[in-house]
């Protein structure tokens, strides 16, 4: 039982430098979700997507951006990575949002940091 | 704007006790759905218990239940006969149909301890 699955789980960029967080999903969720946490603060939502073709910015989304090819990837890519980008990254999904639908799964998270 | 509030970044329980983690929130919407997730030193994001608002009866998972009151916009967490491995960050987090697609919005966090 994969549920989420995130990689890289580790991670140290310079400044400048791209690269791309994978996630995949084996619950056929068409609700996918990519969080941060910065340090003692919450999850924030930096994009999230309805289904496959279909992506939409969330609270957070300046020096990111998602493609949503299939239901089971949701890849996050970081351009021109800068030291703010220095957090946790979780990548979530669920059903939609109903009566049988209302719980998010986590991924385990992917540190980065950028220096 | 919804918003979700903890005003205990941290908290302690003796191994055995009882100790209640608060939540408060605020909406003026009427469906909406509220959850306790734990986070471990590991940082993975794990489900505690969840509460339908729609739901009058408080919801129940072993030793974790809440005291759901939505008139004053609510949501405690109690943890019963504490262990251990219950010591975590533990986030308050609120969901709406629809709203930036059913996203949960968070609560900064408490930080419990459990001292053996």
């Amino acid at each position: 039982n994969a549920g989420v699955t995130q990689t890289p789980k580790f991670r140290i960029l310079k400044i400048g430098q791209s690269m791309t967080l994978q996630c995949t999903q084996d619950m056929n969720h068409n609700y996918m979700y990519w969080y941060r946490q910065d340090p003692g603060m919450g999850l924030k939502l930096i994009y999230y997507s309805v289904g496959a073709g279909i992506t939409d910015k969330g609270e957070v989304p300046n020096g990111y951006n998602v493609s949503r090819s299939t239901t089971e990837d949701f890849p996050l890519r970081l351009e021109l990575a800068a030291p703010s980008q220095t957090s946790v990254y979780f990548c979530a999904s669920s059903f939609s949002v109903g009566r049988s639908g209302n719980t998010i799964y986590f991924g385990e998270g992917s540190w980065l940091t950028v220096v | 704007a919804q918003t979700v509030t903890q005003s205990q970044p941290e908290m302690s329980v003796q191994e055995a006790e009882t100790v209640t983690l608060s939540c408060t929130y605020d909406t003026s919407e009427s469906d909406y759905y509220l959850f306790w997730y734990k986070q471990p030193p590991s940082r993975q994001m794990i489900l505690v218990i969840r509460q339908e608002a729609y739901k009058q009866q408080n919801a129940t998972e072993n030793r974790f239940s809440v005291n759901f009151q939505k008139a004053a916009k609510s949501f405690s967490l109690k943890i019963s006969d504490s262990q251990l491995g219950d010591a975590a960050m533990y986030f308050c987090a609120y969901r709406i149909p629809g709203g930036s697609q059913g996203n949960l919005i968070f609560g900064k966090g408490t930080k419990l301890s459990v001292k053996p």
